[in-house]
């Protein structure tokens, strides 16, 4: 099956600052890799993704970049806001990362 | 559109009791998954339907589980007998086409085995 790692597990930032999130997965078929995000005690919503015949795709201050060849894709948030904070994940055929804690201090 | 509709939202119950979990899919959604979340063991797919049919299990834990999608917009999760292990946040989620297309959550559902 596809295996799915997520990195850093925590990240806390500055209110303004840029975050980022890696992931790696295994499965070279992989066409379609979503990330969600999800405040505590709510349910994951989908907040960009994208598809392996593009290498970066931006939405506002989100952006997400893909590198087939090494099998790695990463979520950018630039200009952080205290609302930015929640837990992300990445996903590759269905397999969930481990989930990152992001957390914007005013 | 009301989006994926799950009940009930809390269910707590003791150890043995069969529990069921329900959840209605978008209108026009073709693929519906199961997953549970814990602390430990974090968002893990238990199982999908494709157009009503099972197609991927291999994440059901064991025999005690089991589900079923009777018909577009309807789908049951069941675990019997229930065990404190089984206590975590059970989500439901549909989407257009499975693996490929965003996936919509349902609210989850809060259980807790005593």
């Amino acid at each position: 099956g596809e295996n799915v790692e997520q990195h850093p597990s925590t990240l806390s930032v500055q209110e303004g600052d840029s975050a980022v999130i890696k992931c790696t997965y295994s499965d070279s078929a992989s066409n379609y890799f979503p990330w969600y995000k999800q405040e505590l005690g709510k349910r994951p919503q989908l907040i960009i993704d994208i598809r392996s015949n593009v290498g970066e795709k931006k939405d506002q201050r989100i952006a997400v970049t893909l590198n087939k060849t090494a099998k790695h894709f990463s979520l950018h948030i630039t200009e952080t806001q205290p609302e930015d904070s929640a837990v992300y994940f990445c996903v590759s055929r269905l397999t969930f990362g481990e989930g990152t804690q992001l957390t914007v201090n005013p | 559109d009301a989006g994926v509709i799950q009940s009930p939202r809390h269910e707590v119950t003791e150890m043995g009791q069969e529990v069921t979990l329900r959840c209605k899919p978008i209108s026009g959604h073709n693929s519906l998954f199961w997953y549970r979340q814990t602390m430990m063991r974090g968002l893990e797919l238990l199982i999908y339907f494709n157009n009503n049919v099972p197609i991927d299990d291999s994440g059901m834990p064991e025999d005690r589980f089991s589900a079923k999608m009777p018909n577009a917009s309807f789908s049951t999760l069941k675990i019997q007998p229930s065990e404190p292990r089984d206590s975590a946040v059970y989500f439901c989620a549909s989407s257009f086409e499975r693996g490929n297309q965003p996936q919509h959550f349902g609210d989850g559902t809060r259980l807790s085995i005593l």
